[in-house]
């Protein structure tokens, strides 16, 4: 299988802890993004990389949210003193753009389910 | 997502017909996007749209209409498995030139025997 990974599945943590999270994405996928959402509604876009450069950051994206795609392969999105607001599916998605292809379609991960308590 | 709207929840009989409205607003459309949700599991991509029209592919069609900013997604021949939640996501090119994606809140759609 050469989707879009998530690790962890699951993450119960307590308010003010730390946690990271990885997206492995489909490995010629040159745009990567991290998504949350919550029961009930359709994913909110955070942020998005093309390549190793992280390109925009969503007004969601609070100062303790940080992510990272060091090598424009892998990333992993930081969530400091995690509050219960937090409290999400945090998924990611992949896909490839190249000139000329309109699609551009996202591939998703089964995501990251986090409990703050 | 605030621009987009869908409704919430819908009911079929196994073998029917359901059809999925999506309306949108946005100045910088550029490709309407239907996917599918099982619980606790991955949105996948099921059909997109970028010009007028209907799109088949199996069971499932999609329709769009740029003048309206309305789609549906029709699934035909209703299958337990079809159970799922239904998302619309719109990309728009208004605030930057890379093509974010919108969602709305996603249709459950509720297959009976």
């Amino acid at each position: 299988d050469t989707g879009v990974s998530q690790d962890p599945r699951h993450k119960i943590t307590k308010r003010g802890q730390n946690v990271t999270f990885r997206c492995d994405p489909i490995s010629e996928h040159n745009r990567l993004y991290w998504y949350r959402q919550t029961l009930g509604q359709g994913p909110e876009f955070l942020t998005y990389f093309q390549n190793e450069a992280q390109l925009e950051k969503s007004r969601l994206l609070s100062d303790r949210f940080s992510a990272e795609r060091p090598k424009g392969s892998f990333s992993t999105l930081e969530i400091q003193r995690t509050e219960q607001g937090d409290s999400a599916m945090y998924l990611c998605a992949s896909s490839l753009q190249t000139a000329g292809v309109a699609k551009n379609i996202q591939y998703f991960g089964a995501g990251t389910r986090l409990s703050v308590l | 997502g605030q621009n987009i709207d869908q409704p919430t929840e819908m009911t079929a009989t196994e073998g029917a017909i359901v059809q999925i409205n999506c309306t949108y607003q946005t100045s910088g459309f550029n490709g309407l996007f239907w996917y599918q949700q099982h619980a606790g599991e991955a949105p996948t991509f099921l059909s997109y749209n970028v010009l007028d029209g209907l799109e088949e592919k199996g069971r499932f069609s999609s329709f769009l209409s740029r003048s309206k900013g309305y789609s549906y997604l029709l699934l035909k021949e209703l299958q337990m498995k079809d159970s799922a939640s239904y998302l619309c996501a719109v990309r728009d090119l208004t605030t930057d030139s890379w093509g974010k994606f919108q969602f709305g809140a996603g249709t459950q759609v509720v297959v009976t025997p």
